[in-house]
């Protein structure tokens, strides 16, 4: 079976820093991703780890280490816009299971 | 754009009505899923669909079924409400292969109240 373990919710000001953790525990897998969802939207994809590292998307990377079973998502410069739920996923043999999702907000 | 429609935004079902959401995806996409969102659990996976007339059970089956029979259109179908089933329910597709079947496109959701 599989299970994601994230933090429901970090709280963090515009400008800072914010690392939300993934750890899983899963018989195999292709890779880690991680999505963003707004109230009442529909979560969109922001990122995708296939290999062990880090990856980078203009002001959010993701990083992950399967002999660790652990991967994190890496908020910088954070805006307001940047308030929602974000989800680490698995993807394995056509499937996507997702995290309970963290809460990330940002104050003035 | 990849687009995944789901038929309605907002529904109101009676206890023991048969329910029934349709999704639509514009992108000749293989791969084919129904969540279902709650607080503080996530999205959970009811059913997926590989292809057409295929379904494979997820984590949380029960009190559901499904239907493919043509490639685009994936229906979610509550046999019988109840009021454990409301929640939002968000489809999804995805490309088959290595790399493009790394993302999955979501629906907007439907927001099902079963009273």
């Amino acid at each position: 079976g599989q299970s994601l373990e994230q933090p429901s919710e970090v709280t963090a000001v515009e400008g800072a820093i914010v690392q939300i953790n993934c750890t899983y525990q899963t018989s195999g897998f292709y890779g880690l991703s991680w999505y963003q969802q707004h109230d009442g939207g529909a979560p969109t994809f922001l990122s995708y780890n296939g290999l062990d590292g880090l990856e980078e998307t203009g002001r959010f990377s993701s990083f992950l280490s399967r002999s660790d079973s652990y991967g994190y998502l890496l908020l910088q410069e954070l805006q307001m816009k940047d308030s929602a739920s974000y989800f680490c996923a698995i993807i394995g043999w056509g499937k996507f299971q997702f995290g309970a999702g963290t809460q990330v907000v940002v104050t003035p | 754009d990849v687009k995944v429609t789901q038929s309605s935004r907002y529904l109101v079902k009676r206890t023991g009505e048969k329910v029934f959401l349709e999704c639509v995806q514009d992108m000749d996409h293989e791969n084919m899923f129904w969540y279902r969102q709650d607080p503080g659990l996530g999205l959970r996976l009811i059913y997926f669909s590989y292809d057409v007339k295929m379904k494979e059970k997820g984590d949380i089956p029960e009190g559901y079924s499904v239907s493919r029979e043509k490639k685009e259109r994936f229906s979610l179908i509550l046999e019988s409400a109840s009021t454990n089933q409301t929640s939002m329910y968000l489809c999804a597709s995805s490309p088959t292969g290595t790399g493009a079947g790394n993302t999955i496109y979501f629906g907007e959701g439907s927001w099902l109240t079963v009273v």
